[in-house]
């Protein structure tokens, strides 16, 4: 286990509600990317956070956002959903300006919009 | 959004033979990682590569970092059952945020 745990574990939603997702990363890293993961795709970034700041965002609107604590968990928020964003939200969490700097993934959460 | 290009998408295979895949890209990657997801959970790390050329293995698998940076493969030699599942390969780009970029990956199907 890489001691990246998410919650929940599987959600189900309707069109034009919000989600909160959550992340609480691995035991000394201070770094939490989030991935979207399509069926049958690899993961695709979303954004990263760095010391409670987005530190790089990936293609996606402004409808996903985020949070970063101070005791490095963090939250990934989603509003007005639509159907497309069914999907594995990842979160990874890394140790930045550790060197070699490897991503560690939780278990995911499977978000589900109907 | 971008994905590295990796082959092949799928494998069915005997148990006891050995397995490659690869991973290309028209980009420049500073390093390489293999990750391999089960059913229903996250990716788990299994090699990570940091410098060009470098060659690395874990056990059974070995994973080598291209000397153009735009490539790697990952080997894995005498299969059991249990190497069944998705198998993704991920670049990180020199410089700007840690994110990285992941083949679409390759499904393992070992046959006792």
């Amino acid at each position: 286990e890489t001691g990246v745990t998410q919650s929940p574990t599987h959600l189900i939603k309707t069109r034009g509600q919000q989600v909160t997702l959550r992340c609480s990363s691995q035991s000394g890293h201070n770094t939490v990317s989030w991935y979207q993961q399509a069926l049958g795709q690899g993961p695709q970034f979303i954004f990263q956070y760095y010391r409670e700041e987005e530190n790089g965002r990936g293609n996606f609107p402004p409808r996903f956002s985020g949070l970063q604590f101070p005791n490095y968990s963090s939250e990934l928020n989603v509003n007005a959903l639509e159907l497309d964003d069914s999907a594995l939200y990842l979160c990874a969490s890394s140790l930045f300006g550790g060197g070699e700097e490897t991503q560690y993934f939780g278990p995911g959460t499977r978000l589900l919009v109907l | 959004g971008q994905q590295l290009n990796q082959s092949p998408q799928s494998m069915f295979i005997q148990e006891g033979e050995d397995v490659s895949m690869n991973c290309t890209s028209s980009s420049i990657f500073n390093t390489w990682l293999w990750y391999k997801q089960d059913p229903g959970e996250g990716p788990v790390l299994l090699i990570a590569l940091y410098k060009a050329g470098e060659l690395t293995s874990n056990g059974r698998l070995t994973a080598q970092f291209g000397i153009t940076r735009k490539d790697s493969f990952l080997n894995i030699s005498a299969s059991i059952p249990s190497d069944v599942g998705i198998y993704f390969c991920a670049g990180r780009r020199q410089g700007g945020s840690e994110k990285l970029v992941f083949g679409k990956g390759t499904k393992l199907t070992v046959n006792p």
